[in-house]
């Protein structure tokens, strides 16, 4: 299997532009988990989704974050308008239960 | 509010040392606690992990000691090795309504292990 499949692996955006960043998770995982990592608030669980279905979005830090799983093996996360401060590595993570999590290499953002 | 929390931010271990990582917690519904590994440019992996009703997990030269009733629990990296050199977090499951469950992870320790 290849593994958790992120894209872009790297993105540069200005302030204001509608960022998509994509995951294709591990065939046959049910769990599909979208992390923030920063080196001030470390390792950040934004959303998390079981058989394509939201199940806990606490982490979204605003409206500008969106997620959406329209099948088994796609997630997209937007950020509609980005801003500097969502500048980060954004992690998708699959498992086939919530406690053994396969991390994909990680989409890093940088928004100017 | 820093549910798990972690220590130290950065170890620098010589090649053959001991290498410690310490992780404390609140939440006594926590139950399951695993570490992961991550290298630079790379996502976390997974790396071991132990559960409440343990208090003693090893694999290779890694091993978890887990203390209950002081809510710790820290990995130890026998005979640490240059290739060991990566930022280590701890993580606790937390539960949720419903029956499911999510990680909260540690702030990361980086850890340089030199020759």
């Amino acid at each position: 299997d290849a593994g958790v499949i992120q894209s872009p692996r790297h993105e540069v955006t200005e302030m204001g532009q509608e960022v998509t960043l994509r995951c294709k998770p591990i065939s046959g995982h049910d769990y599909l988990f979208w992390y923030r990592q920063t080196m001030m608030r470390g390792l950040e669980l934004l959303i998390y989704f079981n058989n394509n279905v939201p199940i806990d979005d606490s982490g979204m830090p605003e409206d500008r974050f969106s997620a959406k799983m329209p099948n088994a093996s796609f997630s997209t996360l937007k950020i509609q308008p980005s801003e500097p401060r969502d500048s980060a590595v954004y992690f998708c993570a699959s498992s086939f239960w919530p406690e053994t999590q396969y991390f994909g290499p990680g989409t890093r953002l940088l928004v100017l | 509010q820093q549910q798990v929390k972690q220590s130290p931010q950065s170890l620098i271990v010589q090649k053959g040392g001991i290498s410690i990582i310490n992780c404390a917690y609140e939440n006594t519904a926590f139950d399951y606690f695993p570490w992961y590994q991550q290298f630079p440019g790379k996502g976390p992996a997974l790396l071991i992990a132990i559960r409440p009703d343990v208090s003693e997990k090893k694999e290779g030269r890694f091993t978890i000691s887990f203390n209950k009733s002081a809510k710790q629990f820290s990995l130890h990296i026998m005979d640490s090795q240059p290739g060991d050199s990566a930022t280590y977090f701890c993580a606790a499951s937390d539960k949720l309504s419903g029956g499911y469950n999510k990680l909260i992870f540690g702030a990361g320790t980086r850890l340089a292990v030199h020759p």
